[in-house]
């Protein structure tokens, strides 16, 4: 069974740090892996997709990258803002099968500080 | 993911009662997914369902919970006789083919917040 997990849970920086958010899965079966955000009492935003083939991708201040065989990615953010401040939830999603498609983890919750 | 439309999007419930939560896919679409987020827990699957079929229901719970798709209109997350360990947020993701889904981004509404009192 698939599990994934994310650490760590909570992290608190100043404004125009650099940081890492990091996410592990169990099962290295994957199609693909995706960032999401989300803010309080809102839904997903996709960020980033990876593809199992691929290492990485980058979007703005966002990289994300994916080591398949070690079961990790993590997604950087450079020079935070204070808008960044949000749940951050990495989904990984399973190769074969017809039935459920995502694995999430339970989120690293950011606060950027002015 | 603004296309996935979900309402209500905040729904209060006393326990006993039924809450019905709506899904309409993005145009063109015809899988959905349910999920549901309870406080502090990351979110878990529930049903896969394509028009007028539920593909696979392992992670709905046995009893009061149950979904459908019709040919038309959205897909209906209904729970009978709520109680309060039913209060979470529950999403919904589409897709359009099952082979297509794998190499696209998926697209969650945003998710109705049930609290059940």
């Amino acid at each position: 069974k698939q599990e994934v997990t994310q650490i760590p849970a909570a992290l608190s920086v100043p404004e125009g740090e650099n940081l890492v958010l990091n996410c592990s899965f169990t099962d290295s079966a994957i199609y693909n892996l995706q960032w999401f955000r989300q803010d309080p009492g809102k839904g997903l935003t996709s960020l980033l997709l990876i593809q199992s083939s691929q290492r990485e991708q980058t979007s703005g201040r966002l990289n994300a990258s994916l080591d398949k065989s070690s079961g990790r990615s993590t997604l950087y953010i450079a020079a935070s803002q204070p808008g960044d401040s949000a749940t951050y939830l990495c989904a990984v999603r399973r190769r074969m099968g017809t039935g459920n498609q995502f694995y999430f983890g339970t989120g690293t919750s950011l606060t950027v500080i002015p | 993911n603004a296309g996935v439309m979900q309402n209500p999007r905040h729904l209060v419930r006393r326990r006993g009662q039924e809450a019905r939560l709506r899904c309409s896919p993005m145009k063109g679409h015809s899988h959905v997914y349910w999920y549901r987020q309870l406080p502090e827990e990351g979110l878990k699957f529930m049903v896969y369902l394509q028009k007028e079929n539920i593909i696979d229901e392992s992670g709905m719970p046995k009893e009061r919970f149950s979904a459908e798709f019709p040919k038309e209109g959205p897909s209906i997350l209904r729970i009978q006789q709520v109680v309060r360990g039913d209060s979470a947020a529950y999403f919904c993701a589409s897709s359009r083919l099952r082979g297509q889904l794998m190499n696209t981004e998926a697209f969650f509404g945003q998710g109705t917040r049930l609290t059940v009192v």
